[in-house]
């Protein structure tokens, strides 16, 4: 079974630092891209960040309201994504979701079909003064 | 940034009705658009990918089209259990419709 399992929310100040970290299991974790996606209290989605997989060096790319500050990173040796979270603001608070992305071939050279196929239950970060 | 916008942002509707959703971005994207079912307190659902390609086990009364800069989701025949909120996505995500009963 497959399975992402987000730790390290909490509760913080305006311009703290937080990490989070997901534990995958139950795929190949090296072959897939993977994504972080947060979800504001009442709110819709946002896709916050990428990492590619080792084919494709491990490229990153990031929201343009979360550039600069937060910082995806993997070790595949112990199937685990993370995302590290700096000068963190009000408008950060939301449960973040550690997400498995798949791939298709596109109709673009070298440009895929992404989407979503795993999350997981998410972790919770609050940020307030 | 490329914008996705959707519409309507709500709608009601009954057991049977054939319902559309749009949605927009800000320039081309192609085909590259996704599209995702969230029911409350759960993850969301891949429903379809690259406009109109519809994962394995959704069901038949799903569709996408559209290409380009314009896409719509289309619910042939509503069922209870599709009452939900839809987002549409090329990377960043539309700001979703929320299907509810009329």
């Amino acid at each position: 079974e497959v399975q992402l399992v987000e730790s390290g929310g909490g509760l913080l100040q305006p311009g703290g630092s937080l990490r989070l970290s997901c534990v995958t299991s139950g795929f190949t974790f090296s072959d897939h891209y993977m994504d972080w996606v947060r979800q504001a209290p009442g709110q819709g989605l946002e896709w916050v960040g990428r990492i590619a997989n080792r084919f494709n060096s491990y490229t990153t790319e990031y929201a343009a309201s979360v550039k600069g500050r937060f910082t995806i990173s993997r070790d595949d040796s112990r199937n685990s994504l993370f995302l590290q979270m700096k000068s963190l603001k009000t408008e950060d608070t939301a449960v973040y979701y550690c997400c498995r992305v798949v791939r298709w071939s596109g109709e673009l050279p070298n440009r895929y079909h992404f989407g979503i196929d795993v999350w997981g239950l998410g972790t919770t970060v609050a940020v307030s003064s | 940034d490329i914008q996705m916008t959707q519409s309507p942002s709500s709608l009601s509707a009954s057991v049977g009705d054939r319902v559309t959703i749009t949605c927009r971005a800000s320039q081309n994207i192609w085909s590259y658009l996704n599209w995702y079912q969230q029911k409350p307190g759960k993850a969301p659902k891949l429903l379809i990918y690259a406009a109109s390609n519809l994962l394995s086990g959704v069901p038949s009364r799903f569709s996408g089209s559209g290409y380009g800069t314009e896409f719509t989701l289309t619910i042939s025949s509503l069922q209870p259990e599709d009452f939900a909120t839809y987002y549409c996505q090329q990377i960043s995500f539309g700001p979703g419709t929320k299907v509810d009963i009329k």
